[in-house]
C-alpha cells in the first residue's frame, strides 16, 4: 500500500530565511506526488505536482520540490519564505488510473519576524 | 465557479444524535470525495464518488456513517447515532479526474460531538 511520511511535525522558520519541508513515499512504482497547503480555517490548496519527466518541479506561491527515486522523497523548498506562509503543509502520493491520494501526516510552518 | 461549498460550518450536537453534513462540488468534476482530519489521524479518506457512484468505501469508519450522492451537484454525509470520538472536521473534496490528483476541496465543516 502506498504511504507518505513526513517527518518534521512542526517547524519554524525566520521571514526571509529557506524553507525545506521534508517527505518520504513508499510506492511500488513510479508515483504521483503532490504537496498540498492549509492555511488556518481553510480547506486544502494544491501547491505542486509530480507526475513524471523533469524532477524538479515548480509551484505556486514560489515554492518548488525536487522527485529522488534514490531516496524516495519529495521534499518541498522555498528560497525566501514570507509571513503568509505560515501554514500546514501535507504531502500526498497518488496512483494513476485511481483517483485517491494518500496524505501524509502534515507539516506545521511557524514564520518568525 | 463558487469553489466546493458545504455546509454547516461548525455543527455542535449531543451524543446519539443524527448529523447531517452537505456538500456540492464544482460543476463538472467528476469525482467527489469525504475526508475526515483529526490531530491523532490526519486526512483520512473515508469514500469517494465518480459519477454519483461510490467507489471506495473502504475509509468509512462504520455502519453509523453512510454518504449518498444523489445527483453531480449534491452529497450528504450522515453520522447516525453520533458519537464524541466523531468529532472532527469533515471535508468534501472534487476533482475532473483523469488522474490530475488537484483535489479542490471545500472550507469544511467542524463538528463537535458532546
Amino acid at each position: 500500500a502506498q504511504s507518505v511520511t513526513q517527518p518534521d511535525i512542526h517547524i519554524t522558520v525566520s521571514e526571509g530565511a529557506s524553507l525545506e519541508l521534508r517527505c518520504n513515499y513508499s510506492y511500488g512504482a513510479t508515483p504521483y506526488l503532490f504537496w498540498y497547503v492549509q492555511s488556518p480555517g481553510q480547506g486544502l490548496q494544491l501547491l505542486l505536482k509530480y507526475f513524471s519527466g523533469d524532477t524538479l518541479v515548480q509551484g505556486i506561491k514560489g515554492f518548488e520540490a525536487e522527485f529522488k527515486r534514490s531516496q524516495s522523497s519529495f521534499n518541498l523548498r522555498k528560497p525566501s519564505v514570507h509571513w503568509s506562509d505560515a501554514a500546514e503543509y501535507f504531502c500526498a502520493v497518488g496512483d494513476f488510473g485511481n483517483e485517491k491520494l494518500t496524505f501524509g501526516t502534515g507539516t506545521r510552518l511557524t514564520i518568525i519576524p | 465557479d463558487a469553489g466546493v461549498i458545504q455546509s454547516p460550518r461548525h455543527e455542535v450536537t449531543e451524543m446519539g444524535q443524527e448529523v447531517t453534513l452537505r456538500c456540492k462540488p464544482i460543476s463538472g468534476h467528476d469525482y467527489l470525495f469525504w475526508y475526515r482530519q483529526t490531530m491523532m489521524r490526519g486526512l483520512e479518506l473515508l469514500i469517494y464518488f465518480n459519477n454519483n457512484v461510490p467507489i471506495d468505501d473502504s475509509g468509512m469508519p462504520e455502519d453509523r456513517f453512510s454518504a449518498k450522492m444523489p445527483n453531480a451537484s449534491f452529497s450528504t454525509l450522515k453520522i447516525q447515532p453520533s458519537e464524541p470520538r466523531d468529532s472532527a472536521v469533515y471535508f468534501c473534496a472534487s476533482s475532473l479526474g483523469s488522474a490530475t490528483g488537484e483535489l479542490f476541496f471545500g472550507e469544511g465543516s467542524r463538528l463537535t460531538v458532546l
